[in-house]
């Protein structure tokens, strides 16, 4: 078994702030995932890795950075926070076409 | 176009009844996957079925290739089942581009 952590639980901004999100594994998956969930509207992919140093766009990819560290660690970067933006960022990982899920965080742009 | 269609959008149940939920996928897939969602909480695979049928338990999952098509069958709801599932698939261009429905909302009342 495994675990996916992500960090911050909840992320509050200001309009135009640069935010990181941060998500750990340690399935030892090759593969990580940022998606976004927004209500009413399901899953988006932003990002995803298949190793260390890749990285690949997904369809929401624009005002987004990623950045693959290491294998275990994948992390996200809202480039300029909108203003009222509320949505929850969810992280995953695979080995195959099978993914896992972290907790999610929370962002809130005031 | 949306790549993945859920239905029913939502539904309620008296405790006890059975749900068939369904999957429809508008372009050719490698494979799929179910999830449960609580409100607020992150995705719990259920079941990753690439073909045919799966049971765990109360739950059953059949997908159909060929027909783009899965169906996740409830039995003998209980209301610990309320929640949100979510379907996604695999699509088979080349590279891990996966696509989410928008979900079925089940409520199970006692």
């Amino acid at each position: 078994g495994g675990i996916i952590t992500q960090t911050p639980k909840f992320l509050i901004g200001q309009e135009g702030q640069k935010l990181t999100l941060k998500c750990q594994q340690n399935f030892n998956h090759d593969t990580m995932y940022w998606y976004r969930q927004d209500s009413g509207k399901g899953l988006r992919l932003i990002y995803y890795s298949i190793t260390e140093n890749d990285l690949q766009k997904g369809d929401l990819s624009e005002g987004y950075d990623a950045s693959r560290e290491k294998k275990s660690s994948f992390s996200l970067t809202v480039t300029s926070a909108q203003k009222n933006e509320m949505a929850v960022f969810l992280c995953a990982s695979s080995r195959t076409a099978e993914q896992y899920f972290g907790p999610g965080t929370r962002l809130t742009v005031l | 176009g949306q790549q993945v269609q859920q239905s029913p959008a939502s539904l309620v149940l008296q405790e006890g009844e059975n749900a068939e939920l369904q999957c429809n996928f508008s372009t050719s897939l490698n494979s799929m996957q179910w999830f449960y969602q609580r409100p607020g909480g992150s995705l719990v695979s259920l079941f990753y079925n690439p073909s045919g049928t799966k049971q765990s338990g109360r739950l059953t999952s059949t997908t159909v290739i060929k027909e783009r098509r899965s169906s996740l069958h409830i039995s003998s709801s209980q209301t610990t089942d309320s929640g949100t599932y979510l379907c996604a698939m695999e699509g088979n261009t080349g590279y891990q581009n996966f696509y989410f429905g928008k979900g079925t909302s089940l409520t199970v009342i006692p």
